[in-house]
């Protein structure tokens, strides 16, 4: 069966230090995989996703980048946090045959003071 | 804009009862229909699901209907039970593929009183 795993858990950044958060998916190849944030009292809002290897498409101007070093494995990062970086980001894939349905690791929340 | 929208932020029902979610969308283009409950610091998870080409999906207790001309469909929950307790987001895709990432709304807390 498939697993999605995201670390860390939790993270406490001050301001204007790098981020990476990884994500990495056991039991499937080729998947789609996605980055959302959800800010506080708001709805999972869709910041990067990818098809295949080195292959980035964001959603939003952002402090944010993605990259996809190997098949099952996606990485978020920021060179400076910002303030407005806090939230709980997820990590989803989903089946490259059509399959809309998308599932979710735990999440790391991020706190940036 | 919001082109998903879920306006009930919260929603209380008896144990037992039916509990009905609703959710309105605005993208013509959307064509897949996804309902999610997530609880607190944890990853949403999978409930239902529903394409444009029907009008309704059945799973156990749970059932989502979807009216295309109002551009509206809604998560029912039969029985109600305790641990379905949790934030219910409606998400939809535009179809395609599937590739491309799914437009949610800010969710509905459903609270199941005893």
């Amino acid at each position: 069966s498939q697993t999605i795993h995201q670390w860390p858990a939790t993270l406490v950044q001050p301001v204007g230090s790098p981020l990476s958060l990884e994500c990495t998916v056991e039991g499937t190849s080729n998947p789609n995989l996605y980055w959302y944030r959800q800010a506080a009292g708001r709805g999972l809002q869709l910041l990067f996703y990818s098809v295949g290897i080195g292959q980035i498409s964001s959603e939003v101007p952002q402090n944010l980048s993605a990259s996809r070093p190997q098949d099952r494995q996606f990485i978020l990062s920021s060179k400076k946090l910002l303030l407005s970086d806090s939230g709980f980001y997820l990590c989803a894939w989903s089946n490259l045959a059509g399959v809309y349905e998308q599932f979710f690791g735990p999440g790391t929340r991020l706190t940036v003071l | 804009d919001q082109q998903v929208k879920q306006n009930s932020p919260s929603l209380s029902v008896q144990e037992g009862r039916i509990s009905i979610l609703n959710c309105d969308y605005t993208n013509s283009m959307f064509d897949y229909f996804l309902w999610y409950k997530k609880y607190p610091a944890e990853g949403p998870t999978f409930l239902i699901s529903i394409s444009s080409i029907k009008d309704k999906n059945e799973d156990g207790r749970f059932t989502v209907f979807l009216n295309k001309s109002a551009k509206h469909l809604s998560l029912h929950i039969v029985p109600s039970q305790p641990g379905d307790s949790a934030v219910y987001f409606c998400a939809a895709s535009p179809g395609g593929g599937g590739a491309d990432g799914l437009t949610f709304g800010k969710g509905t807390h459903l609270i199941i009183q005893p």
